[in-house]
């Protein structure tokens, strides 16, 4: 079974600050694809980041970037210049090609101005 | 992108009355639909997955007899709590990926159901 592992419940950053949320996960699946989503108070989830597990480069999205350490099993987010508006809950998630997404317990970040 | 709508967005049913719920793919054919269970504070939980056309596929421990789920088109699929109870309370999110090829997974807005 693929399982997915958030270590840190609660995360606080200061605004224009770098925070790295951590995310492990298990699978014997050598393709699958891994994904970080946020979640505001409206509780509409909203696509952060994807990363495809045959690309070695680490996905970017602007001030979003990933450390995809596939050996490792670890894919941590990382915010730079953290603004009042990423404050949300943040979850990991793992997908298997075709198949359901499985998310980890999420982390809860706060951004302090 | 793609855009997946729930409805109804909240819900409030008095306890053993049945609740349907439905989530519709607006501009794209969702060949499956996944339903998620979120209680406060907590992950989302995949319950079903559903293939248009086809019986939903569980997970352990949800009762396929009371969440009954129905992908009749490629653009809609209702999820029906039976005989609601206070404990169904949560909030359902509806999840959406089209066919063709496409791997994309969108995501509902979510529907808040409270059972008094």
């Amino acid at each position: 079974a693929q399982t997915v592992t958030q270590s840190q419940p609660e995360m606080s950053v200061q605004e224009a600050e770098t925070v790295t949320l951590s995310c492990t996960y298990d699978t014997s699946e050598s393709d699958y694809y891994l994904f970080w989503y946020k979640q505001p108070p409206s509780r509409q989830m909203i696509l952060v980041i994807r990363q495809e597990a045959y690309k070695q480069q680490n996905a970017t999205e602007n001030r979003f970037s990933v450390n995809f350490q596939k050996a490792a099993k670890s894919f941590s987010l990382k915010i730079s210049d953290s603004q009042l508006g990423d404050a949300a809950m943040y979850f990991c998630a793992y997908r298997r090609v075709l198949s359901d997404m499985r998310f980890g317990a999420g982390t809860r970040l706060t951004v302090k101005p | 992108g793609a855009v997946v709508s729930q409805h109804p967005s909240w819900v409030i049913c008095k306890s053993g009355t049945s609740v349907k719920i439905e989530c519709r793919s607006l501009d794209f054919q969702a060949t499956t639909m996944f339903w998620y269970r979120q209680f406060p504070k907590q992950s989302l939980m995949l319950m079903a997955t559903s293939n248009e056309g086809s019986k939903a596929t569980y997970e352990q421990g949800v009762e396929k007899d009371k969440f009954l789920i129905n992908h009749a088109s490629l653009t809609l699929s209702t999820l029906t709590v039976t005989s609601a109870h206070p404990e169904d309370s949560s909030f359902y999110i509806c999840s959406a990926r089209g066919g063709g090829g496409t791997d994309t997974q969108y995501f509902g807005p979510g529907t808040r159901l409270t059972v008094l």
